[in-house]
């Protein structure tokens, strides 16, 4: 099993609609959780890190559900923009820089 | 600018021909990284370093090298490149790698024919 799981989508959304999607992680030592976006085969770019009592940032909304061990992000309000893949990251207490990428969701916003 | 500066961007290179690819950030970050990224298997951690003289090896070290001798620059060695080593590579970097986010490089795209 993989220890950062996402579904591969494509999440396929309507401009203005609002679009959520989830990321499951195996190990429960997970300390620090981020979301990232990725443009077609350009660098991820850190979208936001995700707080253990959710936070948002503007139109995106994350959360950590410990108990179940997962993190989701909700768009709303989707741009065009807003199409790209988002990778969710996992990091881990007394390793702290080995990082565990999800494979990444697609996110596609149509007009 | 902030940033992390990867260089080649793009490099053709024969099988067996060493070659590095170099990492400089400018953040005085203590994390650095590098990843190999393929299609359908996401982002794969190559290497990873806390600090100066202090690194450790990602999922898919093999085949690769890197040294830390100076805070700002990681580069990746291929000491004797093979096909299966043809990919997209990114390095990042941290301030702290706990809750810090990683900002990455442009990526440099590896073919090795």
């Amino acid at each position: 099993r993989k220890e950062v799981e996402q579904d591969p989508g494509p999440f396929n959304v309507p401009e203005g609609a609002t679009v959520a999607f989830n990321c499951t992680y195996s190990n429960s030592a997970s300390q620090s959780f981020f979301w990232y976006r990725q443009d077609c085969r350009k660098e991820p770019k850190l979208l936001m890190s995700v707080y253990s009592s959710g936070n948002e940032d503007g139109r995106f909304t994350a959360q950590l559900n410990r108990a179940s061990q997962y993190i989701s992000l909700l768009i709303r309000d989707s741009k065009l923009s807003d199409s790209a893949t988002y990778l969710c990251v996992v990091n881990r207490k007394k390793s702290w820089g080995k990082l565990q990428f999800g494979a990444g969701t697609q996110v596609v916003v149509t007009p | 600018e902030a940033q992390v500066t990867q260089n080649p961007r793009y490099l053709i290179t024969v099988t067996g021909k060493k070659l590095t690819v170099t990492c400089s950030q400018n953040m005085n970050h203590e994390y650095m990284s590098w990843y190999r990224q393929d299609p359908g298997l996401g982002l794969r951690q190559i290497y990873y370093s806390m600090n100066v003289e202090v690194t450790d090896k990602g999922d898919v070290p093999e085949g690769y090298k890197v040294s830390r001798k100076e805070k700002r620059n990681f580069p990746l060695i291929l000491e004797s490149p093979s096909p299966n080593q043809t990919s997209l590579y990114f390095c990042a970097s941290s301030l702290t790698g706990q809750n810090y986010g990683y900002t990455f490089g442009s990526g440099t795209r590896l073919t090795v024919v």
